[in-house]
């Protein structure tokens, strides 16, 4: 099925480990994002890609990093857990830069932090 | 900057009640309009999109129009069903970002 495909769908880590949420898509998307959902504030932008070689950072990317080697992977990396960034992972991707067409999501990662 | 305000929740409805969800947004430029929906345990699905002003999005008995002058993208449905329980998210998007709101989770009961 074509679409946003995540994993793992759920992971516990100890404070300081690291770790890699993988994601990829197969729509031949140009425009790829993660983002995190914490109860009441909705989704905050972690760090996005326009295409494969190029990322940014967004709203909140302190703690995380990505890398864009292939059009259809966009990984994020929990470089030392902490307990703050228990959170529900969704990654998202379209095929507009402007976004006009809208986002197609993944079914989400659940990290918990302890 | 660009940021999307909805009313809180939860809403809870009685089936075949009529639905509106609110949200106005302020963005700079001329942003496209959505709104997700995200059911238990599932990533968000795009409901419907309006991408110029006066713009109305449609989908499922869903309905939102895009409203410049009142910088608003009020969501609605005539008759909500149970299967219609959900979270749902206004978004927009400006120069390559989208803004979430924080979501409104709606309880249909029957």
């Amino acid at each position: 099925n074509a679409g946003v495909t995540q994993t793992p769908k759920f992971q516990v880590l100890k404070t300081g480990q690291s770790m890699t949420l993988q994601c990829a898509q197969d729509m031949n998307h140009e425009y790829m994002s993660w983002y995190r959902q914490d109860p009441g504030m909705g989704l905050r932008l972690i760090h996005y890609s326009v295409g494969a070689g190029i990322t940014d950072q967004g709203e909140v990317p302190n703690g995380y990093n990505v890398s864009r080697s292939t059009t259809e992977d966009f990984p994020l990396r929990l470089l030392s857990a902490a307990p703050s960034q228990t959170s529900v992972y969704f990654c998202a991707s379209s095929y507009s830069k402007r976004g006009s067409y809208g986002y197609t999501f993944g079914s989400g990662t659940r990290l918990t932090v302890v | 900057g660009n940021s999307v305000t909805q009313m809180e929740g939860p809403v809870t409805l009685s089936e075949e009640a009529f639905l509106t969800i609110n949200c106005t947004y302020t963005a700079t430029g001329y942003p496209s309009l959505f709104w997700y929906v995200q059911y238990p345990g599932e990533g968000l699905q795009l409901l419907l999109k309006a991408t110029k002003a006066d713009d109305k999005g449609s989908n499922k008995g869903f309905e939102a129009t895009y409203r410049k002058e009142t910088t608003s993208f009020h969501l609605e449905k005539g008759s909500v069903q149970v299967s219609d329980s959900a979270v749902y998210f206004c978004a927009l998007t400006s120069f390559n970002k989208f803004y979430f709101g924080s979501g409104t989770k709606l309880n249909v009961k029957p």
